[in-house]
């Protein structure tokens, strides 16, 4: 079963517009860790923001916000103020547990980003 | 800077043709992983190490050979590369003990090409 779900692909957006990038995940451990990584065409992993299972509120960096609805196991990424350089692929990940595996994050599929002037 | 250097960044090799790509990272960190990157479907751990001489298998580990030999490296290994192993590699460290937010560093990533 996918432990990450990312449903959207492909994106656009017109800037200086919000987007929301959605993100299920799955598990029945109790402790868990949200990320979220952005991927430029350059192919780094840049990370943006986490949200801890255990966190009452929702995680912000500056233009980015966590949608943490832990009933509903979703964690989508808002993004405000579109500018032209969020134009990237942006990647949804959990860690389940303390130390599981290495730390091993669990990727979603993705979804490109695609800002339009 | 604190940072995980891989290099190449770019290697194309023939089939069978043993190569190593090295990972090496400054913040002494106790967990280091490599991950495999493919289209559709994100990036997937093929090994870890949560020490010196401590390593394991991750989900994808076929093909692939790793050594801890000291903290600070960690390179992978592909004794006789086939075409299916053609992905961008991900080296990846995160410190141990605790819980962390955002603690992890990402290499800048090697573009394989097996022909």
């Amino acid at each position: 079963a996918q432990k990450i779900t990312q449903t959207q692909p492909g994106m656009f957006v017109q800037e200086k517009e919000a987007v929301t990038l959605d993100c299920t995940y799955d598990t029945s451990d109790p402790s868990y860790g949200l990320f979220w990584y952005k991927q430029p065409s350059s192919g780094e992993m840049i990370f943006l923001i986490y949200q801890g299972s255990y966190d009452q509120q929702n995680a912000t960096e500056g233009r980015y916000s966590l949608n943490f609805q832990k009933a509903r196991k979703s964690a989508n990424l808002v993004i405000s103020a579109s500018q032209l350089g969020d134009s990237a692929m942006y990647f949804c990940a959990m860690r389940e547990g303390f130390e599981e595996y290495g730390n091993k994050l669990v990727f979603g599929a993705g979804t490109i980003l695609r800002v339009k002037s | 800077e604190a940072q995980v250097t891989q290099n190449p960044r770019y290697l194309i090799t023939v089939t069978g043709k043993k190569l190593t790509v090295t990972c090496s990272q400054n913040m002494n960190h106790e967990y280091m992983s490599w991950y495999r990157q493919d289209p559709g479907l994100g990036l997937r751990q093929i090994y870890y190490s949560m020490n010196v001489e401590v390593t394991d298998k991750g989900d994808v580990p076929e093909g692939y050979k790793v050594s801890r030999k000291e903290k600070r490296n960690f390179p992978l290994i592909l004794e006789s590369p086939s075409p299916n192993q053609t992905s961008l590699y991900f080296c990846a460290s995160s410190p141990g003990g605790v819980a962390h937010t955002g603690g992890y560093t990402f290499g800048s990533g090697t573009r394989l090409t097996v022909v």
